[in-house]
């Protein structure tokens, strides 16, 4: 099983920052499966980046993926108030598993 | 536009089991794979497997090996996940959730969740 570290645990950042969350593999994400998800408190979590740097549809221009391997970044540029949220990574090879979340909050 | 529909929240005695139904629409059922997930405070977001809708075929996670079984009714577009043996260490908010193009993919849709409590 491919265990997804995460860090921080939580980020505190004021409107207009720059956030950058990590996301570290146990071992090398084949194809670089790697996704990125938000999830705000009551509702199912959102996908955001897939295949590590690919957008979903209809997602912000300020939220972008990077990395490979074993290391990968989700950047949000700017940030604003509706990104307060927690937001998870994910490797989708044959035994999907997630990190355990890093929380933004907006100051 | 992709809706996945969950069947309500759930309270089960230790030992019994569970079902939940997840109903799609807005797309071709059988196009894409479902999956299922699981999400508690204590561990976090758990991919419990996946279900070729088209053919029926699943994919297990070892945790959960032997325990889920992911079914689907093609005629009402709906998919199934009953787990069985429940204990307390099953309450969880589960997720059904479509993937993308191709085989092994990101969850791009979700359902509502369904809470599954365990307790006696």
């Amino acid at each position: 099983e491919i265990v997804l570290t995460q860090s921080p645990g939580t980020l505190s950042l004021s409107p207009g920052e720059r956030a950058t969350l990590s996301c570290w593999a146990s071992q090398g994400v084949g194809r670089n499966y790697l996704a990125w998800y938000q999830q705000k408190p009551g509702q199912p979590p959102r996908i955001l980046i897939y295949a590590t740097s690919t957008r979903a549809t209809d997602i912000a221009d300020r939220f972008s993926g990077s990395g490979s391997g074993t290391d990968f970044t989700l950047t949000i540029s700017r940030l604003e108030p509706e990104d307060c949220a927690v937001y998870y990574c994910q490797q989708y090879g044959t035994a999907p598993t997630f990190g355990q979340g890093t929380k933004v909050e907006i100051k | 536009q992709v809706q996945l529909v969950q069947s309500g929240a759930e309270v089960k005695k230790p030992g019994a089991s569970v079902r939940v139904s997840c109903k799609a629409s807005g797309y071709t059922f059988i196009d894409y794979y479902m999956h299922w997930v699981r999400q508690t405070p204590g561990q976090g977001i758990e991919w419990m497997g996946r279900l070729n809708c088209n053919t029926g075929g699943t994919n297990v996670g070892e945790k959960f090996a032997g325990r889920v079984t992911l079914t689907r009714d093609t005629s009402i577009s709906t998919a199934f996940m009953e787990l069985s043996r429940l204990t307390s260490d099953d309450t969880a908010v589960y997720y059904c959730a479509r993937g993308g193009d191709g085989s092994w993919t990101h969850l791009h849709y979700w359902g509502q969740g369904a809470l599954v409590t365990v307790s006696s």
